[in-house]
């Protein structure tokens, strides 16, 4: 099994769409969680951390649940300028490396 | 505020020559990760680095490869003998504290001919 495993894609949605992501991961010590952003041949930018409570950053909504070891992303109302691979992400314990799932790829389309 | 900045951007090497890529952290960082990118697959851990000392190099391959921080100056990943498979994209990352979001530079795309 993966430690980090997603759907690689690509989802293909119209702009203004609502769209989800889903990552788990295998480590149940892992200890920090974060969703990066990668455009093609470009380096991973932090979208968001990802907190046990949730949290949400403009059209961005992330959620952790660590009984199932699963963690997603929520984007509302899609911009075609989201459209790139995201990655999940995972700090194992220890906290000095990231772990990355292979990324979703979104396409927004006019 | 500049970012963490890499370079070159771009290197391309013979198979057997050596490969030097330069790492600056954020200010105010001074923990130092590398990573590797190899052609359509995830980034993966290669080391991690405080001024002056390589805290943990689990994913480093055994031979021919190197990284260092010294107390003045960059971080530097050293390809000594490089072969076809080392062609990937390199990206150094940078944190605050361990533990902490990780900040990635632009990268440099080596490749090998």
């Amino acid at each position: 099994r993966k430690e980090v495993e997603q759907d690689p894609g690509p989802f293909n949605v119209p702009e203004g769409a609502t769209v989800a992501f889903n990552c788990t991961y295998s480590n149940s010590a892992s200890q920090s969680f974060f969703w990066y952003r990668q455009d093609c041949r470009k380096e991973p930018k932090l979208l968001m951390s990802v907190y046990s409570s949730g949290n949400e950053d403009g059209r961005f909504t992330a959620q952790l649940n660590r009984a199932s070891q699963y963690i997603s992303l929520l984007i509302r109302d899609s911009k075609l300028s989201d459209s790139a691979t995201y990655l999940c992400v995972v700090n194992q314990g220890g906290g000095n490396k990231l772990t990355f799932g292979t990324g979703t790829q979104l396409k927004v389309e006019l | 505020n500049a970012g963490v900045m890499q370079n070159p951007r771009h290197l391309v090497r013979r198979r057997g020559q050596e490969a030097r890529l330069r790492c600056s952290p954020m200010k105010g960082h001074s923990h130092v990760y590398w990573y590797r990118q190899l052609p359509e697959e995830g980034l993966k851990f290669m080391v991690y680095l405080q001024k002056e000392n390589i805290i943990d190099e689990s994913g480093m391959p055994k031979e021919r490869f190197s990284a260092e921080f010294p107390k003045e100056g960059p971080s530097i990943l050293r390809i000594q003998q490089v072969v076809r498979g080392d062609s990937a994209a390199y990206f150094c990352a940078s944190s605050m504290e361990v533990g902490y979001e990780q900040y990635f530079g632009p990268g440099t795309r080596l490749t090998v001919t």
